[in-house]
């Protein structure tokens, strides 16, 4: 039971370096979400998808971008990392609808230096 | 704009005790989720609420929802150390495509 995985689980990068993350689920969502993580806050959603080829900005988008060219996969990628991107980011998908909670991946750890 | 308050931030207590933890929103919404996370864990949903006057149960988990009032709650019966995590509600409003606006989270702490 995979369900959604992220990769990678850890990563460190310098100022100014560009990354890609990727998310991958095996539910047959329609729905996928990035959001990230920071000390004492709840999430808050970067970009979201309602389908394969959608798009859409969430809460707080800027500096980062996304896409979803298969259904399965969503990909969020940092053109030039900051220090404030430093955060946990989560990967969520759903069937969307209002009777269907959100599945989260493990976590993609991000440390810009 | 959505906000959604919870609180407390931070609780401890002992093991068969009870308590509550309240989750506030600032506009009008009928979909309120829970959600747990294990420390350095990913997020797990508890319990999903779609209507005024909706209760939840699980184990000794509860929850409820009164739209009216803007405010669900989470409430431990007789709690054990298992249940300790962070509990995060998150509501969205009609129209949103289900995007979720998240509380800060509750740190619960159940000393054995």
């Amino acid at each position: 039971n995979a369900g959604v995985t992220q990769t990678p689980k850890f990563r460190v990068l310098k100022t100014g370096q560009s990354m890609t993350l990727l998310c991958a689920q095996d539910m047959n969502h329609e729905y996928m979400y990035w959001y990230r993580q920071d000390p004492g806050m709840g999430l808050r959603l970067i970009h979201y998808s309602v389908g394969e080829g959608t798009t859409a900005k969430g809460e707080v988008p800027d500096g980062y971008n996304v896409s979803r060219l298969k259904k399965q996969n969503f990909l969020l990628g940092l053109e030039s990392a900051a220090p404030s991107q430093t955060s946990v980011y989560f990967c969520a998908s759903s069937y969307g609808g209002p009777n269907q909670p959100q599945h989260f991946g493990d976590g993609t750890r991000l440390s810009i230096l | 704009e959505l906000k959604v308050e919870q609180n407390p931030l931070f609780l401890s207590m002992q093991e068969g005790k009870n308590y509550t933890i309240y989750c506030n929103y600032s506009t009008t919404s009928d979909r309120l989720y829970w959600y747990r996370q294990d420390p350095g864990k990913s997020l797990e949903s508890l319990f999903v609420l779609l209507s005024n006057g909706a209760v939840k149960q699980e184990g000794r988990l509860m929850a409820s929802l009164d739209t009216k009032a803007r405010l669900s709650t989470l409430h431990i019966t007789a709690a054990v150390h298992d249940l300790s995590a962070t509990y995060f509600c998150a509501v969205d409003e009609e129209g949103s495509n289900y995007q979720l606006i998240w509380g800060a989270g509750t740190k619960l702490i159940i000393k054995p």
